[in-house]
C-alpha cells in the first residue's frame, strides 16, 4: 500500500513570497490533515478535511494560509505572503477514521 | 480540554538495554493513544497504539501499557538497537474537539553503542 505522498520535499523562499504544498493521501482515506512542525516541537494541526469539507481550521492563520481538497483526494496548502516564522516542516497525514493518522515525509520550508 | 505530558525529554540508554517513556493525559474520556517515532528528516511513523479497553499491547520489541485509573500510558522498548534512536511522541485522542490528537512534547531517545 502506497503511503502519503508530499511535494516538494524542500522549499526556500524569501519573506512575502508565496508557496504551495501538495499532498496525496493513502487511497481510500477520507480524512486528510495538514500539520505544521517547528523544530523541536510536536506537530500542530492546521486544518482537517473530511472528504471535501473542512472539519477543523481553528488553528489555521487564515489571513495568509489557505487549503483546499478537490474531489476529496489530493490537497494543496498555500501560504501567501510568507513570514520568517513560517519556517517549519509541513506534514500531511491521512486516516480512515478518528484513530490512526499516517504521515507523509513532509515539506521543509525555509523563509529567508 | 485534553492535555498530554511526556517524560523524559531526552533518554540515553546503552544498546541492548530497555527504554521506557511515560505520558499522562487529563481527559478521562480519551480512548485512543498512539505512539509515533520520528527520525531526522522524516514524518512521524505510527509504531504502536492502544485503545482504552486494553491494558497492554505488544509488537515484537515494543509494548505499550495503559493505566486508565491513573491516566497514564507508557512505551517500552526492549533490547534497544542503534536504529531505535529517534524522537518519540505520545498522543491522546481528544473526544471534545473533533477527535484531534493532542501530542506530547516528544522524547529524544539516544542509543549508545
Amino acid at each position: 500500500e502506497a503511503g502519503v505522498a508530499q511535494s516538494p520535499r524542500y522549499k526556500i523562499i524569501e519573506k512575502r513570497q508565496s508557496v504551495a504544498f501538495w499532498c496525496n493521501p493513502i487511497s481510500g482515506h477520507a480524512t486528510l490533515y495538514w500539520y505544521q512542525q517547528i523544530l523541536g516541537q510536536g506537530p500542530k494541526l492546521l486544518i482537517q478535511f473530511q472528504n471535501n469539507g473542512v472539519v477543523d481550521d481553528s488553528q489555521l492563520p487564515k489571513d495568509r494560509f489557505s487549503a483546499e481538497r478537490l474531489k476529496g483526494v489530493d490537497s494543496t496548502l498555500k501560504i501567501q505572503p510568507a513570514k520568517l516564522e513560517d519556517s517549519a516542516v509541513y506534514l500531511c497525514a491521512s486516516s480512515l477514521g478518528p484513530g490512526a493518522r499516517y504521515f507523509g515525509p513532509g515539506t521543509r520550508l525555509t523563509v529567508t | 480540554g485534553e492535555n498530554v505530558e511526556q517524560h523524559p525529554s531526552t533518554l540515553s540508554v546503552q544498546e541492548g538495554d530497555s527504554a521506557v517513556i511515560k505520558c499522562t493525559y487529563s481527559d478521562s474520556a480519551s480512548n485512543y493513544f498512539p505512539w509515533y517515532k520520528q527520525e531526522l528528516g522524516k514524518g512521524p511513523q505510527l509504531i504502536i497504539d492502544i485503545r482504552s479497553n486494553v491494558g497492554e499491547k505488544k509488537d515484537q520489541r515494543i509494548a505499550v501499557t495503559l493505566n486508565k485509573t491513573a491516566k497514564h500510558f507508557s512505551l517500552h522498548i526492549t533490547e534497544t538497537q542503534p536504529e531505535d534512536s529517534a524522537v518519540y511522541f505520545c498522543a491522546a485522542l481528544a473526544m471534545d474537539s473533533n477527535y484531534q490528537l493532542i501530542w506530547g512534547a516528544g522524547t529524544k531517545l539516544i542509543i549508545k553503542p
